[in-house]
């Protein structure tokens, strides 16, 4: 268990509308990452936070945003969806920023229909 | 450009056979080498990582890896493969340290472990 833990596991949807995805650190990690894991697009980073700012940015399509809150926790926004989107989406952890993400979550499954 | 490379898609091993699996990258100077095993429906667990220091890095599960900077190389090994590490295989690199940490992910390598 990495400790960090994201929900839902599996998220279906229809294409225009927007979700949620939760990830909670592990405690005491101030650093949170998302990825984004397709068949095409292989690991794809998304995005990186630390203590509640924003410090790197990858490949996050406009459509797509995120925040990580004064509990550490983080969310990733995903809105009018598309049929390309359906992919599995890592949140990962670390306690520094510069160590890069030591510990992933089991991941969110979005399907896209 | 910065690049990280597995050139190897699928690797087959008998059980108790060694592995090695090939991680090579490209940056003008020495990047944070990672080294992840993701189980199928599983998220990436890390095997093991370089900062600095001794290259023969020692991970879990028996693995190792080796950072060779002549050869821009982190090649992951295992003495004795077991049936339970069929898996794939990421390597992965952050090129940019302070505290931007673009993690960025080989293509992967499946491995398959015969009996």
């Amino acid at each position: 268990d990495s400790g960090v833990t994201q929900t839902p596991k599996h998220l279906i949807t229809a294409t225009g509308q927007r979700v949620t995805l939760r990830c909670s650190p592990r405690s005491g990690d101030l650093s949170v990452y998302w990825y984004q894991q397709s068949l095409d697009q292989g690991l794809q980073f998304l995005i990186q936070y630390y203590n509640g700012e924003e410090r790197a940015k990858g490949n996050i399509l406009e459509r797509f945003s995120a925040q990580q809150f004064p509990d550490l926790h983080s969310e990733l926004n995903l809105s009018s969806l598309e049929l390309g989107d359906s992919a599995l989406y890592f949140c990962a952890s670390s306690g520094a920023p510069g160590q890069g993400p030591l510990h992933f979550g089991n991941g969110t499954r979005l399907t896209v229909t | 450009a910065q690049s990280v490379t597995q050139p190897d898609i699928h690797i087959t091993v008998s059980e108790g056979a060694s592995l090695e699996l090939r991680c090579n990258y490209s940056y003008g100077a020495t990047p944070y080498l990672f080294w992840y095993v993701q189980s199928p429906g599983q998220g990436l667990q890390l095997l093991l990582k370089y900062f600095s220091g001794d290259t023969l890095v020692q991970g879990i599960k028996g693995f190792e890896a080796e950072f060779k900077r002549s050869q821009s190389s982190f090649n992951l090994r295992k003495p004795s493969v077991h049936w339970s590490d069929a898996a794939e295989y990421f390597c992965a690199v952050v090129f940019n340290t302070g505290t931007a940490s673009k993690l960025t992910f080989g293509t992967g390598t499946r491995l398959q472990v015969t009996l």
